[in-house]
């Protein structure tokens, strides 16, 4: 069974806008991941967060993580043209990390 | 996606042909995978090697074999593939386990006729 489902499947919103994306995932973690996908190329990672933690900021991105719900959050703040991508979340379970399907985020103009 | 390569970038070949998808990784790792990504479904983990020895094959067909001569290095031959296994084929390395955050490289984008 799926282990990181992410939410919403798509999101467009305008440029400037705040983006934000949800993972749910069934079991317990040591951390999670999230990572950008542009189209057709690999995975970047962009921000680990460990169970003990509650929020993490990196630049632009602002991640949160609630293990009583089992889920985070992807905050992309000010959004740019460049952020249109693919946002996956990886949840580590049994010493391996498992993808989930991902958001696709487009960004307009 | 720096660190990680893979040649080729594109590959279109007919179900009867044998060809090879290369990855090399510049950042001293110890284990490498190999996952696909087919359209509408989640990424999945095709092959893992630790120190260059495959500790985990999640149910890949034959027509799949892996090699990884040293740890820098991981190949993925291909032969007698079916048009469903047109997909983009990720190579990927972490430090130590597949829970460390991984490196990708570009991607190959695989078309079978």
């Amino acid at each position: 069974s799926q282990q990181g489902e992410e939410d919403p499947q798509a999101l467009s919103i305008q440029e400037g806008e705040n983006a934000t994306m949800n993972c749910s995932y069934k079991t317990s973690i040591n951390n999670l991941q999230w990572y950008r996908q542009n189209s057709g190329r690999g995975l970047v990672h962009l921000i680990l967060i460990r169970s003990n933690e509650r929020e993490k900021h990196s630049g632009r991105l602002r991640v949160t993580l609630d293990t009583s719900k089992k889920s985070s959050s992807l905050l992309i703040t000010a959004s740019r043209a460049a952020d249109t991508a693919s946002y996956f979340c990886a949840t580590d379970a049994y010493d391996k990390i498992i993808f989930g399907k991902g958001t696709r985020l487009h960004i307009l103009p | 996606e720096t660190g990680v390569t893979q040649t080729p970038r594109h590959l279109v070949m007919g179900m009867t042909n044998k060809k090879s998808l290369k990855c090399e990784q510049h950042l001293g790792h110890n284990a490498m995978y190999w996952y696909k990504q087919s359209a509408k479904k989640p990424l999945e983990l095709m092959f893992v090697y630790s120190l260059e020895e495959r500790v985990e094959n999640n149910s890949v067909p034959s027509r799949f074999s892996p090699e990884c001569p040293n740890s820098s290095h991981l190949f993925l031959h291909l032969h007698t593939l079916q048009p469903e296994d047109s997909a983009l084929y990720l190579c990927a390395s972490s430090q130590r386990t597949s829970a460390d955050t991984q490196y990708f490289g570009p991607g190959t984008r695989l078309t079978v006729l």
